[in-house]
């Protein structure tokens, strides 16, 4: 089936510190999988993505990793900042049967960043 | 502003009646989606089109639900009978051309049903 998890649901950290939400995705997945930040009332944004050619990418203080043979792919985000605060979603691509392909989106991280 | 835009932002509409919602794509983008999304979830996928081509819609689309995208560019989503439970956040996005898959999204329709 098309499943992809996310953990945790809330998380809560002090300005300075590091952040990591972590996703898991099912078997039928393909090669790519984007985060997005969603702040409150506001549009989904692309932040960063990745894709299965590679292990690790990084933009500035976020970066995403990929562990395809455990089927799971993190954000990490450093020196956070209370403007980081939103929810987090990660997503991954599935491939239907006619060929055509769909994200599937996590259930979200809200993401609490104290000054 | 060139990303995708979205109108209304915001509907407020009684059990039964019709609404229709409009989504403008980034204009070079000839994959346009419609998600639709609920507090505390992620976008949940709707339908899909490639230029005018309806090509993919997901089984949360009832009979209820009809979209188009006639001249390829922007797309209307309609609701007939509106139920309760289609009070959400109607998302659209769009996407440039196969094989790059980065969806830019509108800022969404949200629907309150009475």
């Amino acid at each position: 089936g098309e499943n992809v998890e996310q953990h945790p649901s809330t998380l809560s950290v002090q300005e300075g510190d590091s952040a990591v939400i972590k996703c898991t995705y099912s078997d039928s997945a393909s090669n790519y999988f984007p985060w997005y930040k969603q702040e409150l009332g506001k549009r989904p944004q692309l932040i960063i993505d990745i894709r299965s050619n590679v292990g690790e990418k990084k933009d500035q203080r976020i970066a995403v990793t990929l562990n395809k043979t455990a089927k799971h792919f993190s954000l990490h985000i450093t020196e956070t900042q209370p403007e980081d605060s939103a929810v987090y979603f990660c997503a991954a691509l599935f491939s239907g049967n006619t060929g055509f392909q769909k994200l599937v989106f996590g259930t979200g991280t809200r993401l609490l960043v104290s000054p | 502003d060139t990303g995708v835009s979205q109108d209304p932002r915001h509907k407020i509409t009684k059990r039964g009646q019709n609404v229709t919602f409009r989504c403008d794509p980034i204009s070079e983008h000839n994959r346009l989606y419609w998600y639709r999304q609920t507090l505390g979830q992620g976008p949940e996928f709707l339908t899909y089109f490639q230029n005018e081509a309806q090509l993919e819609k997901s089984r949360l689309l009832s009979d209820r639900f009809s979209a188009e995208r006639p001249k390829g560019s922007f797309s209307t989503l309609e609701i007939q009978r509106t139920e309760q439970g289609d009070s959400a956040m109607y998302l659209c996005a769009s996407s440039l051309t196969q094989g790059l898959h980065e969806q830019y999204f509108g800022p969404g329709t949200r629907l309150t049903v009475t």
